[in-house]
């Protein structure tokens, strides 16, 4: 079981509010991901974090950020929330190497109004 | 440009046997990897191939062909449990995952 948690599960706010996602996992895992996943879409890569202090942007980075100072620690934070963010967004962990597998968390599904 | 497809949705019925295909087109090969996802929750992994080849794991197999750019997902003696998308994801040449938009599996009795 996955021992991977986000916070909140869902959130519903208004247009320009600043929002924090949280992640946490207990694993251990130096590499951490955002993705942002739409209904029957792909998943699109926000950020990513190999470990401690290194954060790297995705495809979808421009209005996000992030950080990564503990380990276990990575959230997702919105300047300026927007009704195009309306999104699912699931982080996840893997210990790397070619096979390794990622971890999702349960994800944070987001509406902006 | 990078690109995964599979069948957008399919429709088997319980106790049979489907295929769910994936090809794909990247900059580099570094394994291929089969995730399942339940409605409304995360997805799980199910397995990984980066030799061509049949990885067999109880009901689940998977299929890979490099050449071809060619993977499958074999789904055996199918359950009700076993409706939920079925996503395809490819490692490039950076490492990073190029994720399919998934296939829809439904199940009916």
């Amino acid at each position: 079981e996955a021992d991977i948690y986000q916070t909140p599960r869902y959130l519903v706010i208004g247009t320009g509010k600043k929002i924090t996602l949280e992640c946490s996992q207990t694993m251990g895992h130096d590499k951490m991901y955002w993705y942002q996943q739409d209904p029957g879409m792909e998943l699109h890569l926000i950020h990513y974090s190999y470990g401690v202090n290194s954060t790297e942007k995705g495809d979808l980075s421009s209005e996000s950020t992030v950080s990564r100072i503990r380990t276990e620690h990575f959230p997702l934070t919105l300047e300026s929330a927007r009704p195009s963010h309306t999104s699912q967004y699931l982080c996840a962990s893997t210990k790397g190497g070619e096979a390794g597998e990622l971890f999702f968390g349960e994800g944070s599904r987001l509406t902006v109004l | 440009g990078q690109n995964i497809d599979q069948p957008t949705e399919m429709t088997a019925t319980e106790g049979a046997i489907v295929q769910i295909n994936c090809t794909y087109q990247t900059s580099g090969f570094n394994g291929l990897f089969w995730y399942q996802q339940h409605a409304g929750e995360a997805p799980t992994f199910l397995s990984y191939n980066v030799l061509d080849g049949l990885e067999e794991k109880g009901r689940f197999s998977s299929f890979l062909s490099r050449s071809k750019g060619y993977s499958y997902l074999l789904l055996k003696e199918l359950q009700m449990k076993d409706s939920a998308s079925y996503l395809c994801a490819v490692k490039d040449s950076n490492y990073q995952l190029i994720w399919g938009a998934g296939t829809k599996l439904i199940i009916k009795p």
